[in-house]
This record gives structure tokens, sequence and C-alpha cells, in this order.
């Protein structure tokens, strides 16, 4: 069976401080892709970011980065010197190769709550 | 590009009535989702096609919903009849290819009253 877990369902921080935001999954494939979306208070579901199991490095795209490491199955998402537009819904996803690929295995998502 | 375009942005109905929901997906797309999202159930999807044929339905909760793709810029959700725990948000979103990501429409709020 395929799971991703977000334990934080809420963080409060306050703008310019640093947070993680914690990713666990669950699969027996050796071959998947994680992902993150980024829910705003407006709705929409955007994407950030894909990787797949055979690349494990570090990804940096501006105040963002993600660590993947496949030996604690987690991929965590940090927001460098965090601001108040950050403040979101964060959700993980897993498609995991016994699915086709065909389906996104979301996380219940973490508030990010980012006060001035 | 124009994103994945849904309408409408809000519905609200009557328990018993027919509601349709739509979609366009993005250009060049060739696999088309539905989601709803609760704040009970989180995301879920109810159904996706690919090149506009239904791959898998085992998501919808039940006979009452149903989806079409007639061609590859549209897709309907239609709940009839509708039910209040049917309350949601309806999401619709696009990919192309495989593993790609997939992208999301603006979403749906859906209110039975």
């Amino acid at each position: 069976a395929q799971k991703v877990t977000q334990a934080q369902t809420e963080i409060s921080v306050v703008e310019k401080e640093d947070v993680t935001l914690d990713c666990v999954y669950e699969t027996r494939d050796t071959t998947y892709y994680l992902f993150w979306y980024k829910q705003p208070p407006s709705g929409e579901l955007v994407f950030l970011i894909r990787r797949n199991s055979f690349d494990e490095q570090n990804e940096i795209s501006g105040r963002y980065s993600w660590n993947f490491q496949k030996s604690t199955s987690s991929f965590n998402f940090t927001i460098t010197a965090s601001q108040v537009v950050d403040s979101a819904v964060y959700f993980c996803a897993l498609t995991p190769w016994n699915t086709g690929f065909q389906k996104l295995v979301f996380g219940t998502g973490t508030r990010l709550l980012v006060s001035p | 590009d124009a994103g994945v375009i849904q309408s409408p942005r809000h519905e609200v109905t009557e328990m018993g009535q027919e509601v349709t929901l739509r979609c366009k997906p993005i250009s060049g797309h060739d696999y088309l989702f539905w989601y709803r999202q609760t704040m009970m159930r989180g995301l879920e999807l109810l159904i996706y096609f690919n090149n506009n044929v239904p791959i898998d339905d085992s998501g919808m909760p039940e006979d009452r919903f149903s989806a079409k793709m007639p061609n590859a810029s549209f897709s309907t959700l239609k709940i009839q009849p509708s039910e209040p725990r049917d309350s949601a948000v309806y999401f619709c979103a696009s990919r192309q290819g495989l593993p790609y990501e997939q992208y999301f429409g603006p979403g749906t709020r859906l209110t039975v009253t």
C-alpha cells in the first residue's frame, strides 16, 4: 500500500524564520515520484516540485529547498526566511510505479501560518 | 498558455437538484482528473481520463455522480440528485504524459442546502 504522512497539522512562525515541513512516505515500489503542492487561502493547488526516486540530490529554488532521503523515506520541504505570502496548506504527494504513475496519493497537508 | 479552467467557481443549490461542473484542461494535456476536497476526507480522486477515455472511476462515490469527456478540451462532472453531503470543493486537474505533475484548476465550491 502507498501512504503519505504529514505529521505536522499546523505550524506557526514569525516572518523571517526558517521552517521545515515534514513528509514521510510508504511504498514497496523502488520507482516512484514525489511532489509538493501549495494551496494558498485562495484555494487553488499550485505545483512546486517533482522528484523521482533515483534522484536524491537536494534541490533549491530561491527560498525553497527540498531534502529527499530514501533511507528514511522522507521528502522534507524547507522555507528559508519565511514570508507572510508563504502562508498556505502544503501537500506532499506520491505516485508509485505499481499504479502506472497514474494516481497521486496525497498527504493530509500541513497548514503554515506566517505572521508579520 | 492558460491554466486549467473550471466553471462555475461557486455553486449553491438545493438538495435534489442536478449540478454540472465544467472543466477545460490545458491544451495538449492527455490526462484529466476530477478530485473532491473536504475537511474530513482531504483530497479524493474521483475519476480520471486518458485521451478522453475514462480509465478509473473507482473513486466516484455513488451512481449519483457521473463524468464525461466528449473531447480533449472539455469535461463535465454531474451530480444528480445532489445531497448536502456532496458539499465540497471539486477540482479538475490535467497532465501531459507520465509521470508528470498534475496542474489543478481553481476549483468549484459546491454547497448543497
